[in-house]
């Protein structure tokens, strides 16, 4: 299946800074990703929806002005957190959307990137 | 979009088959049926995807009735490796069409 990479896997950081996690698409070009956090044993919950070239789509109760996402690219898309506090640390996971011709699409996802902020 | 419903959890033990149901009564017709496989830290990773009948690869199988309200992955000879959370989803073709996680159902494979 396709490849998605995430990084940093692991980040820890100070109260009030910013942290960027970059997700990659490595061996297929996508035009759409997806952006997920996921607190401990519960389910994924989609923050937002990248799309290349424009705008995020943000699920209601996400605040778009802290979870900045850029999708310069058909193979990069980052979610930067800004001025992070300790309740914004969760496991942050990626997907992207690989288009099906004779099938369903499918989503891959990253291996997730765990942000601890102090 | 339509929601799934699935055992919170499963027990079973080392060498059995795992079947794990998902209802899905308000599946639309375009919508696919797809599974996800996710251990603790790690991203959920594909496991299947089918519309209709059976599907089969390496890891599972797939059934899905023809009224399509339910589906069953169906886990061959379960591994201590199988452990871990099983999601089911439902989505379309559409662009930019999302995929709803559910609960999910935590299996447990005992020795």
């Amino acid at each position: 299946g396709a490849v998605v990479s995430q990084h940093p896997s692991r980040v820890i950081c100070k109260s009030g800074t910013s942290v960027k996690i970059e997700c990659r698409s490595l061996d297929f070009q996508a035009t759409t990703m997806f952006w997920y956090r996921q607190f401990p044993k519960k389910s994924l919950m989609l923050m937002a929806t990248s799309n290349e070239g424009s705008k995020a789509t943000y699920e209601q109760g996400v605040e778009k002005d802290k979870f900045l996402i850029n999708h310069a690219s058909l193979t990069l898309s980052t979610l930067t957190v800004t001025s992070a506090h300790p309740e914004d640390s969760s496991f942050y996971i990626c997907s992207a959307r690989v288009a099906g011709v004779r099938s369903g699409d499918t989503q891959y996802f990253g291996p997730g990137t765990r942000l601890t902020v102090l | 979009l339509a929601k799934t419903t699935q055992p919170i959890s499963m027990d079973s033990y080392e060498g059995q088959e795992v079947n794990i149901t998902c209802s899905h009564n308000n599946i639309a017709t375009n919508d696919y049926i797809t599974w996800y496989q996710q251990f603790p830290s790690q991203g959920p990773r594909f496991i299947i995807q089918g519309y209709k009948t059976k599907v089969t690869n390496e890891v599972a199988s797939l059934f899905i009735p023809a009224d399509r309200k339910s589906s069953t992955l169906s886990l061959p000879r379960v591994s201590l490796s199988d452990t871990a959370v099983y999601y089911c989803l439902v989505g379309s073709n559409n662009a930019g069409n999302m995929l709803t996680f559910g609960g999910g159902t935590r299996l447990m494979v005992k020795p």
